[in-house]
């Protein structure tokens, strides 16, 4: 087991181009989470997927997000037309839940998006 | 909507000294709370959780944290820090609509150790 995997670790780009995320959680693990981290702040959760369905998303998603878990392992997250404001650290995050109660989230070491 | 207060931005602590991390949440229901820490380049590690009984709860590298539902408190504490404990420090409360999966982070506490 080698942890949530997020990949890449920095992405530079100019405002207007699309960038993606990628992120590979722990194996067994049937949930997964993005947050987004600005400095200063604590991390805001974006959305998450049980296996393969979304099954929640905050409104800090605008349109120009999409996040994707296709076959239920790794998940990418897109976002189009990037803005300054878009500057974040985006973390992932993955448990193993679906029972009654709590799950506990594994954090990866997150993507840091800079946007020119 | 829940939601977590870290009312110290900053706390500078000696080494060797105790430390007393604070956190007020804002729920409707019985919360489940967590303490995570943040060193610089890391992801978020869990350092202890609260889901029900025994309202004072032991963690990683020597932590506790006491839920102190009167005061919708869960304040984090350790005896003696360690200039490794230096790092950013984030209490959050699980929300109960997705199975206390998502959470809602505070904004933090930087720990500093001074020698």
């Amino acid at each position: 087991d080698t942890g949530v995997s997020q990949d890449p670790r920095h992405k530079i780009t100019k405002r207007g181009q699309n960038v993606t995320f990628r992120c590979d959680p722990i194996s067994e693990h049937n949930r997964l989470y993005w947050y987004r981290q600005t400095l200063g702040q604590g991390p805001e959760f974006l959305t998450y997927f049980q296996n393969e369905a979304q099954l929640e998303k905050s409104r800090l998603l605008s349109d120009r997000f999409s996040a994707e878990r296709p076959k239920g392992s790794f998940s990418t997250l897109e976002i189009q037309r990037t803005e300054q404001g878009d500057s974040a650290m985006y973390l992932c995050a993955s448990s193993f839940g679906g029972g009654s109660g709590a799950n506990v989230l594994t954090f990866g070491a997150g993507s840091r998006l800079t946007v020119l | 909507a829940q939601s977590v207060t870290q009312p110290d931005i900053h706390i500078t602590v000696s080494e060797g000294a105790s430390l007393e991390l604070r956190c007020n949440y804002s729920y409707g229901a019985t919360p489940y709370l967590f303490w995570y820490v943040q060193s610089p380049g890391q992801g978020l590690q869990l350092l202890l959780k609260y889901f029900s009984g025994d309202t004072l709860v032991q963690g990683i590298k020597g932590f506790e944290a006491e839920f102190k539902r009167s005061q919708s408190s869960f304040n984090l504490r350790k005896p003696s820090v360690h200039w490794s404990d230096a790092a950013e420090y984030f209490c959050a409360v699980g929300a109960a609509n997705s199975g206390y999966s998502t959470l809602t982070f505070g904004k933090g506490t930087m720990l500093l150790v001074s020698p």
